[in-house]
């Protein structure tokens, strides 16, 4: 089956760090570009960050001033996403998806995971 | 505050036609292409329109994308109950230098 599942959420301090993961299965991993979306609570969808297919360029979301890392381990057909000196602004569900192309662009983001939820609170 | 303006909702009787825009600027929609996407209640968000108007395989040809200038456009033809969702969308912004999504719209069917 065709699928991403999403892993590594959780109740965290204020402040501290968090590393998300994410493990595709039934595609060829390496020939997409790959992403993270999140959601807050009753929100909309916000782009967090994403990464070419062979890791060699990744951007993201200027609000999030540096603080989240995107990166990728192809053998392992898995993504992450590093979060450090979280806020309860950050509190939401991280979806990661894969990109229809293998270079971060306009392109649709064709395929979802379930979602793992971050909550960030004292 | 997002990029893309998208009316908060929009609602329709059983088999009637409903259309939602999505407002952007220069740096945005006129130079790239758009997305929608829907979320069902309590589930993960699915591709519906890619690259303004191509419909994904399996995706029902009730809905439709279109673009002008700085405004992109979703209908929706022989509402359904069924088609009660959040709709998104989504297009590259090329001053900030990333992906860039409507702040969404709930359709009712009533």
């Amino acid at each position: 089956e065709v699928q991403l599942v999403g892993s590594g959420g959780g109740l965290v301090q204020p402040g501290r760090s968090l590393r998300l993961s994410c493990v595709g299965s039934g595609f060829n991993f390496d020939d997409y570009a790959m992403h993270w979306v999140r959601q807050a609570p009753g929100r909309g969808l916000e782009w967090v960050s994403g990464i070419d297919w062979n890791s060699g360029a990744a951007g993201s979301a200027a609000s999030l001033k540096g603080r989240f890392t995107i990166s990728r381990d192809n053998a392992k057909k898995s993504l992450f996403l590093q979060m450090n000196s979280l806020t309860p602004e950050d509190t939401a569900l991280y979806y990661c998806a894969r990109d229809k192309r293998r270079t971060v662009g306009g392109n649709p983001f064709d395929l979802w995971g379930q979602g793992t939820l971050v909550t960030v609170s004292s | 505050q997002s990029v893309l303006t998208q009316p908060p909702s929009v609602s329709g009787a059983p088999r009637q036609r409903v259309s939602i825009s999505c407002s952007g600027s220069s740096s945005n929609i006129r130079n790239n292409a758009v997305n929608w996407y829907q979320q069902l209640p309590g589930k993960a968000p699915k591709l519906l329109i890619f690259y303004d108007d191509l419909l994904p395989s399996g995706v029902s040809d009730r809905f439709s994308g279109s673009k002008s200038g700085t405004s992109a456009f979703l209908a929706i033809s022989g509402l359904q109950s069924e088609d009660e969702a959040e709709y998104f969308c989504a297009t590259w912004d090329d001053t900030l230098r990333g992906v860039v999504f409507g702040g969404g719209t709930k359709v009712t069917v009533l």
